[in-house]
């Protein structure tokens, strides 16, 4: 079944590092790029990053750009995130997403999320 | 502020038909498709609309998208209470170089 699993969501202090995992299966992993979405409390949906599906090529949102830095495992079939220098402004449920080719940017495949409190 | 606007709210009787729109520019509706996703609270979004007018497979054919220029639209037809839900739009913004979302419509079905 086609299938993503996030892990790794705590609660961290201001400034501290935290690392996401997103496990992927049921589906070519490696063909697929792959997107971290977050939603903070009471908020809308706001994109983070993405990797495309051979990690030749990765941005992020201006937010995070220079903290948090994604990389996938394609023999793992695992995204990552890792997210340095927390904010409480990261306080959020972090979803992972898979967008196919040809796709448009189109999140066709949803992890059910991990929460992230950054919180002293 | 959202790059994409979209109103905060829409609301609509069982049986009806309701639209919501979603506002962008040129570097993103403009030259791009548009997404629409589906939450309900407290779970993951899921895709409803891909590429500005195409329905994912077990989307039921009440959902609709179309575009025209920098500004695209979600149909709900023959509204149903189970989707009562959150929408949002999304699209890949060429000037950014990142996804953009609209900042979300919340659907009451009265």
């Amino acid at each position: 079944q086609v299938q993503l699993v996030e892990s790794g969501g705590d609660v961290v202090q201001p400034g501290r590092s935290l690392r996401l995992s997103c496990a992927a299966s049921g589906f070519t992993f490696s063909s697929y790029a792959m997107h971290w979405v977050r939603q903070a409390p009471g908020k809308g949906l706001e994109w983070v990053s993405f990797l495309w599906y051979d990690g030749s090529h990765e941005t992020y949102s201006d937010s995070v750009k220079g903290r948090f830095t994604i990389s996938r495992d394609n023999f793992k079939n695992t995204v990552y995130l890792q997210m340095n220098s927390l904010r409480a402004e990261d306080t959020a449920v972090y979803f992972c997403a898979g967008d196919p080719p040809s796709s448009g940017f189109a999140f066709h495949i949803w992890g059910q999320g991990t929460r992230v409190t950054v919180s002293s | 502020q959202s790059v994409l606007t979209q109103p905060p709210s829409a609301s609509g009787t069982p049986g009806q038909r309701v639209t919501i729109s979603c506002s962008g520019s040129s570097s993103n509706i403009g030259s791009q498709t548009v997404n629409w996703y589906q939450q309900f609270p407290g779970t993951a979004p899921q895709l409803l609309i891909s590429l500005s007018n195409h329905r994912p497979s077990g989307v039921p054919d009440r959902f609709s998208g179309s575009k025209s220029g920098t500004s695209a639209s979600l149909a709900i037809s023959g509204l149903q209470s189970e989707d009562e839900a959150d929408y949002y739009c999304a699209a890949w913004d060429v000037s950014l170089n990142v996804v953009v979302f609209g900042g979300g419509t919340k659907l009451t079905v009265l």
